[in-house]
């Protein structure tokens, strides 16, 4: 089936430094890509739609500039959270939709998430 | 707008018993519902989903869901619990015209002891 892969698993980052995370989708392409956040014990967040080829489309309270999302290309998106502060600490979860041709098994694919912790 | 509650934090039961997670959801349309598991530090897996069809829906691991239209629910059931599937589990929900954007439940975290 289709796979989505996140890179890195773990990061650990020093306060006011950027950090880049990289969503793959494996063996089909995605115009589209999903960036969630998720808090211990919580459900998880919509933060942004990552479109290929033009801007992502954030959800209300989420800053622009603080979590800027680029779709590269159809197979790969990245969010970078700039400025890191210890409130960043979370985990980030991204995914995909089902291509079409498998559009009857499920509506998305998640990534297996990326732990951040800001010191 | 489309919204999905799990009105329990955590479900406890012992191994062997049967296991039921709750899920409520509200929509305008027509839903279609999923549920999710998550295992520490790890993304979603999907195990079942309703779209149209049959009320009772079969998933992964012997999972199982069971559509009521009337009370707007689609509870998740196994008939024996295995201390494996100890995890967190999301409802989430889409109207079938919202494109591929999910909502999902506050998530309840399942205890099987053994």
């Amino acid at each position: 089936g289709a796979v989505v892969s996140q890179h890195p698993s773990w990061v650990i980052c020093k306060s006011g430094t950027s950090v880049k995370i990289e969503c793959r989708s494996l063996d089909f392409q995605a115009t589209t890509m999903f960036w969630y956040r998720q808090f211990p014990k919580q459900s998880l967040m919509l933060m942004a739609t990552s479109n290929e080829g033009s801007k992502a489309t954030y959800e209300q309270g989420v800053e622009k500039d603080k979590f800027l999302i680029n779709h590269a290309s159809l197979t790969l998106s990245t969010l970078t959270v700039t400025s890191a502060h210890p409130e960043d600490s979370s985990f980030y979860i991204c995914s995909a939709p089902s291509p079409l041709v498998l559009a009857v098994q499920e509506t998305q694919y998640f990534g297996p998430g990326t732990r951040l912790l800001v010191l | 707008a489309q919204s999905v509650a799990q009105p329990e934090d955590q479900v406890n039961v012992a191994e062997g018993n049967p296991l039921t997670v709750k899920c409520t959801y509200s929509v305008s349309g027509n839903p279609y519902l999923f549920w999710y598991v998550q295992y520490p530090n790890r993304g979603l897996q999907f195990l079942l989903k309703y779209i149209t069809g049959d009320n009772l829906v079969k998933g992964s691991y012997g999972f199982e869901a069971e559509f009521n239209k009337s009370q707007t629910s689609f509870h998740l059931k196994k008939p024996s619990a295995l201390v494996s599937d100890s995890a967190l589990y999301f409802c989430a929900v889409r109207e079938n015209n919202a494109g591929n954007m999910l909502t999902f439940g506050g998530g309840t975290r399942l205890m099987v002891k053994p």
